[in-house]
């Protein structure tokens, strides 16, 4: 298994512009979820999903929109992109009665000019 | 709503020495309550947890974790430190009523460990 998955691993973006982080795992997992980390802030929720066709928002979804058509992946889209969302980036898969917490991917390291 | 405090910034401990990492929660219920490490340019990996049970729980690499809920603290430990100890530590919480892909993350400590 591959596990979780992330691309791309490095990013640089202007203002305004917009893109998709991908996400996939190959372990069936039910749950996904993305987190973005930053310095002195730790781990926060963006959007997370239950399962394929049912996504909600986190902690800070603000500028950010996922979709879950399928089990194996969770794309982060950013439609304009703000020096703000400057971040590291990572996804998470898990599922029900799992007790050892989340298994998170690479993270996708993304600044914003 | 969930939340974790992880006081300090930075953890310096000489090699050898044992190692504590704080860690306070606040949930409604019972906790479920996670150790994650991050070594440089890489994902988070899970150490240990604790769920249910003794209130001492061993994981990953030697390290163990106290539980205690009347102060509400997870503390992480190692009785002697390695220098390859040296990474970013998270304490997690995840209330019970969700599920694993909403985790409540501290802050991070940043532990240094001294040759």
């Amino acid at each position: 298994n591959a596990g979780v998955t992330q691309t791309p691993k490095f990013q640089v973006l202007k203002t305004g512009q917009s893109m998709t982080l991908q996400c996939a795992q190959d372990m069936n997992h039910e749950y996904m979820s993305w987190y973005r980390q930053d310095p002195g802030m730790g781990l926060r929720l963006i959007h997370y999903s239950v399962g394929a066709g049912i996504t909600d928002q986190g902690e800070v979804p603000n500028g950010y929109n996922v979709s879950r058509s399928t089990t194996e992946d969770f794309p982060l889209r950013l439609l304009s992109a703000a020096p703000s969302q400057t971040s590291v980036y990572f996804c998470a898969s898990s599922y029900p009665g799992n007790q050892d917490g989340a298994f998170f991917g690479p993270g996708t390291r993304l600044t914003v000019l | 709503a969930q939340s974790v405090a992880q006081p300090e910034d930075q953890v310096n401990v000489a090699e050898g020495n044992p190692l504590t990492v704080k860690c306070t929660y606040s949930v409604s219920g019972n906790p479920y309550l996670f150790w994650y490490v991050q070594y440089p340019n890489r994902g988070l990996q899970f150490l240990l947890k604790y769920i249910t049970g003794d209130n001492l729980v061993k994981g990953s690499y030697g390290f163990e974790a106290e539980f205690n809920k009347s102060q509400t603290s997870f503390h992480l430990k190692k009785p002697s430190a390695l220098v390859s100890d040296s990474a970013l530590y998270f304490c997690a919480v995840r209330d019970p009523a969700y599920g694993n892909n909403r985790l409540a993350f501290g802050k991070g400590n940043q532990v240094v460990v001294i040759p």
